[in-house]
């Protein structure tokens, strides 16, 4: 079982406030990677980062934000939370130069904005 | 038009069927290929991953890919109830990043 976690697995605010969605892996790898997942939809990548003080925006528009002082440690924030935002998130990581594309997922993080 | 198209299902099926599921994509400059399996309220875990055209088989499951149809093909043997989960096909061109399926919920019924 791969050694990422997230945390809160569940999550109930309402709109207007602030907050972070944690994610920590403890393997070494250096890519992670921010999905949103709606219920029976496709993933949709929304940040990833290829190192410290590497982010990039993914594929999907968001108004998340994210950072990465540390190597094991990839929030993801959002300044203020719409009803919109109501989805899975879930956290990624990779390790460089493996052959395989071998994303290692955390369990997500289920938000509901009211 | 979705770079990666996926029955949604859900597929039913009796304990000990076999269970294909399957794939098609646009992107001719897909090379990696890679089935993920999802539990309720889970992150996808990674079932098979093949490189270009061919079979391979890992116990139960054997993943297909057929790159000059752009279609790509997971089969479950002797399927379990704990086989019930949803199956995502992933693909990506080299250097690139993973475009997802939208998955396809089996149930496997005792």
């Amino acid at each position: 079982e791969a050694d990422i976690y997230q945390t809160p697995r569940y999550l109930v605010i309402g709109t207007g406030k602030k907050i972070t969605l944690e994610c920590s892996q403890t393997m070494g790898h250096d890519k992670m990677y921010w999905y949103q997942q709606d219920p029976g939809m496709e993933l949709h990548l929304i940040h990833y980062s290829y190192g410290v003080n590497s982010t990039e925006k993914g594929d999907l528009s968001s108004e998340s934000t994210v950072s990465r002082i540390r190597t094991e440690h990839f929030p993801l924030t959002l300044e203020s939370a719409r009803p919109s935002h109501t989805s899975q998130y879930l956290c990624a990581s990779r390790l460089q130069g493996t052959s395989t594309d071998t994303q290692y997922f955390g369990p997500g993080t289920r938000l509901t904005v009211l | 038009q979705k770079e990666v198209e996926q029955d949604p299902g859900p597929l039913s099926v009796p304990e000990g069927a076999i269970v294909s599921l399957n794939c098609t994509y646009s992107n001719s400059a897909f090379q990696y290929f890679m089935w993920y399996r999802q539990y309720s309220r889970k992150g996808p875990e990674l079932l098979m991953y093949t490189y270009s055209s061919g079979n391979k088989e890992d116990g139960r499951f054997t993943a297909q890919v057929d790159k000059s149809s752009k279609y790509i093909s997971l089969f479950i043997r002797d399927s379990q109830p704990s086989d019930s989960a949803t199956y995502l096909c992933a693909m990506k061109a080299a250097g690139n990043k993973l475009t997802f399926g939208g998955g396809t919920r089996v149930l496997v019924k005792p």
